[in-house]
């Protein structure tokens, strides 16, 4: 089945300690998308590739970057994790010409 | 005012209730409108997908759009336990960016639902 695989579905950082999490997707989809959810609150976008083009949140730190070095791999890497980027972060697709997203099932990032 | 209101419930019922699950937004330019399934752990699935005002059934699921009202609704029928599962709505207008159009969506917080047995 075509889909979109986050690894590892679980990671444990130090604080401060840089971390890169992977999204890989089979659906040759032009647009991914990584996001950050927080418990009981909605995902929050923190920045999109369509193709090559990056596009980041105006609110989005600048601890958060972003690597898209084909079209089936994106890499979130966070600088200098803090405690308050404890949460899950999802990876999503989606086709050009269509506004529905499909998701992985996430990373569930924790600092120490 | 936020841009989409969800009632983060929680919502528990008996199996084989009608679930109405609800959300109100303010962007008048949101013209595609999603349903989304979470279970615990997991990411968010795509349930129901729907252009502008009008209904749209799938099984027991029921997707409606008033874009008049700004309100959207998700009908479960004959409920059952593995619907047990937070519900998020999500939103998009279709705006102009580099090669194309861009789709981002904007989510409500969630519905927590339990159906029990």
């Amino acid at each position: 089945d075509a889909m979109v695989i986050q690894n590892p579905r679980y990671q444990v950082t130090q604080f401060g300690k840089p971390v890169t999490l992977s999204c890989s997707q089979t659906l040759n989809h032009n647009v991914m998308y990584w996001y950050q959810q927080k418990s009981s609150q909605a995902p929050k976008l923190l920045f999109h590739y369509y193709d090559k083009d990056f596009n980041n949140e105006a609110d989005t730190p600048d601890n958060f970057q972003s690597r898209r070095p084909n079209t089936s791999f994106c890499f979130l890497d966070i600088r200098s994790p803090g405690l308050g980027d404890a949460a899950m972060y999802l990876c999503a697709t989606s086709r050009v010409d269509t506004a529905s997203q499909h998701f992985g099932d996430g990373t569930r990032l924790s600092i120490l | 005012q936020k841009e989409v209101e969800q009632d983060p419930g929680p919502l528990s019922v008996p199996e084989g209730a009608i679930v109405s699950l609800n959300c109100t937004y303010s962007n008048s330019a949101f013209q595609y409108f999603m349903w989304y399934r979470q279970y615990s752990r997991k990411g968010p699935e795509l349930l129901m997908y729907t252009y502008s005002s009008g209904n749209k059934e799938d099984g027991r699921f029921t997707a409606q759009v008033d874009k008049s009202s700004k309100y959207i609704s998700l009908f479960i029928r004959d409920s059952q336990p593995s619907d047990s599962a937070t519900y998020l709505c999500a939103m998009s207008a279709a705006t102009l960016g580099g090669g194309g159009s861009n789709y981002k969506l904007t989510f409500g917080k969630g519905t927590l639902l339990t159906v029990n047995p």
